[in-house]
This record gives C-alpha cells, sequence and structure tokens, in this order.
C-alpha cells in the first residue's frame, strides 16, 4: 500500500497569512493526487484534483502542486472560513489512502 | 445539480448486517466510476471499495474484504454496500462519492451512520 505522510498534524494560523500544507507519498503517484477540506459533521469537499486543478468554485487563494511522491497544498490568503480538516488521498493505485489529516485552526 | 443520498444506516448488532443505498442524480450515473468511504468517530478518511461504470472492476480496502459488497443499478442510477459481519470497529459515517478522471473523487454524499453495538 501506498503511505501518505502529510504535514503538519496542526497549525494555527492569522487571517490573511500564508499556510502550507505538505503530503508525501511512500512512492511515486505522479499526479494521482487529491486535496479535501472537511468542516466538523460534514462530508469532506474537495479542493484540488490532478495534484494541482482546482475543483470547480474552489477560490483562487488555494493552490496545489507537485508530482511524483512530493505535493503542496498552498492557501495565499487564510481566511476564517477555511478552519477544518483538510486531507491529501493519492488515487494512483488501490487501497486509495490518505493523509492523517491536518487541523487547521484561525488564531 | 450533482447529488449523491445516502440510506440505510443504523444500529446493528456484531455479526449482523446492513445494506446501504447511494442514490445519484444530476449526471449520467453510467459514466463514472463509484467509491465508498468511511470516518470513524473522530477518526480521519478510509477508503473502503470502488467499482466501475458498468461494475466489471471492483477493488476493497483489506479491512472489508470477504464481509463487504459493492454494486450498483445503472437503470435505478443507485449505488450499494453489502456489509455483513459487521464488527464494532466499522462503526463509521459511510460516503459515496464519484470519481474525478484525473484523481480524487470530485462529489460526495452527506454520509449515513452505521452503529455495530450490542
Amino acid at each position: 500500500d501506498i503511505q501518505m505522510t502529510q504535514s503538519p498534524s496542526s497549525v494555527s494560523a492569522s487571517v490573511g497569512e500564508r499556510v502550507t500544507i505538505t503530503c508525501r507519498a511512500s512512492q511515486g503517484i505522479s499526479t494521482w493526487l487529491a486535496w479535501y477540506h472537511q468542516k466538523p459533521g460534514k462530508a469532506p469537499k474537495v479542493l484540488v484534483y490532478g495534484a494541482s486543478t482546482l475543483s470547480s468554485g474552489v477560490p483562487s487563494r488555494f493552490s496545489g502542486s507537485g508530482s511524483g511522491t512530493d505535493f503542496t497544498l498552498t492557501i495565499s490568503s487564510l481566511q476564517p472560513e477555511d478552519s477544518g480538516n483538510y486531507y491529501c488521498q493519492q488515487a494512483s493505485s488501490f487501497p486509495y489512502t490518505f493523509g492523517r489529516g491536518t487541523k487547521l485552526e484561525i488564531k | 445539480e450533482v447529488q449523491l443520498v445516502e440510506s440505510g444506516g443504523g444500529l446493528v448488532q456484531p455479526g449482523g448486517s446492513l445494506r446501504l443505498s447511494c442514490a445519484a442524480s444530476g449526471f449520467t450515473f453510467s459514466s463514472y466510476t463509484m467509491n465508498w468511504f468511511r470516518q470513524a468517530p473522530g477518526k480521519g478518511l478510509e477508503w473502503i471499495s470502488y467499482i466501475s461504470s458498468f461494475g466489471g472492476s471492483i477493488y476493497y480496502a483489506d479491512s472489508v474484504k470477504g464481509r463487504f459488497t459493492i454494486s450498483r443499478d445503472n437503470a435505478k442510477n443507485s449505488l450499494y454496500l453489502q456489509m455483513n459481519s459487521l464488527r464494532a470497529e466499522d462503526t463509521a459515517v459511510y460516503y459515496c462519492a464519484r470519481d474525478v478522471p484525473s484523481g480524487g473523487v470530485d462529489y460526495w454524499g452527506q454520509g449515513t451512520l452505521v452503529t455495530v453495538s450490542s
């Protein structure tokens, strides 16, 4: 199975700050990676798929990059509604696997 | 508008069975591969099963292999998950989700809670 190592596990930042979350795959996955945002009690919402393609309706402050084993999700200017949990997921091979998540708190 | 609506969750005793359903609308269901995911209380996301657009390819996580069966009925725009021999560790919110061809899933249902307890 492909292991996804996500960091940091938690981050606290202020409105307007830049936040970066990273995900490392245990083997190359090309660009078969997605990022999700989840609020408590809600279903996840996709932010980025194909490593760098922004999903429809997702604000342009979000961006994804990377290929192979190293990936990054960047929020260029943090907004209050960005709080919650963020997950990366590889879709290169079965079983699909997720990172353990990053809890983002707004200061 | 794409919608995925799960149903069939509830309280079941260890060793029991449940069948989850996912009703799809707003898109051509037969053109998409589909998945089931779950999330145990306070835990992260776990993929559990995949089915191709006409059911010819199916995959399972090791944690459910031999106990869970994924299926679909394209005429009814519906996805199913038959869950047998349920264990306490299967307690979770179960989500159906639509695959994106370039990797990941783009639409999720609202989830249905399965609680396995005596």
